[in-house]
């Protein structure tokens, strides 16, 4: 299976900071790798498909890049409507597997 | 507008059965890929299952043999036949459709999820 180890686990920030989250994968991937968003209680939702893609909805604030086996979600002024949990995930093979989240909590 | 939902979880002894379903609307049903994802209580996510419009299925190997994808394109609904049931069977089921105008990808939209809870 294809391992998705996401970093950091958690993270505190302040609403106006930037965040970074990296997504490591223990074999290639090509550019199936998305980045979702999913709030106490409710649904996941994706925010960028395809490695860099936003999908649309999405704030231009979120941004994805990487390649290969390491990707990175970056979200710039964070806003108080993006305390939630993140989660990647690759497509490339089966099983699909899902990194295992990253908390961004309020300092 | 598009639409997902689950219903058919429930509260199942280890070793049950149970049927999920899964009802959509405000898209082609019959030409998209489905997806079945859980998420046991306080964990991260779990692709489980996923169906393509010709019939082919994958499973996560840790369901295999116990769990049913299938579709029913005339009535535009998604199942996941579960049995054999387990303790650590117990997560939220989504249901997830492709991308589709969203943009490539498995997971473009989701349902809001079923409860299954397996305990004796």
């Amino acid at each position: 299976d294809n391992q998705m180890t996401q970093s950091p686990s958690s993270l505190s920030a302040s609403v106006g900071d930037r965040v970074t989250i990296t997504c490591r994968a223990s074999q290639g991937v090509r550019n199936d790798l998305d980045w979702f968003q999913q709030k106490p209680g409710k649904a996941p939702k994706r925010l960028i498909y395809a490695v860099s893609n936003l999908q649309s909805g999405v704030p231009s604030r979120f941004s994805g890049s990487g390649s290969g086996t390491e990707f990175t979600l970056t979200i710039t002024d964070l806003q108080p409507d993006d305390f939630a949990t993140y989660y990647c995930l690759q497509h490339n093979g089966y099983p699909w597997t899902f990194g295992q989240g990253t908390k961004v909590e309020i300092k | 507008e598009v639409q997902l939902v689950e219903i058919g979880g429930g509260l199942i002894q280890p070793g049950g059965s149970l049927r999920l379903s899964c009802a959509a609307s405000g898209f082609s049903f019959s030409s998209q890929y489905l997806s079945w994802v859980r998420q046991a209580p306080g964990k991260g996510l779990e692709w489980v299952s996923v169906i393509y419009k010709v019939g082919t299925t994958h499973y996560v190997d840790s369901v295999k043999g116990r769990f049913t994808i299938s579709r029913d394109n005339s009535k535009n609904i998604l199942y996941l036949q579960m049995n054999s049931l387990r303790v650590e069977d117990t997560a939220m089921y989504y249901c997830a459709k492709e991308g589709d105008y969203l943009g490539p990808g498995p997971f473009g939209f989701w349902g809001q999820g079923t409860l299954v809870t397996v305990s004796s």
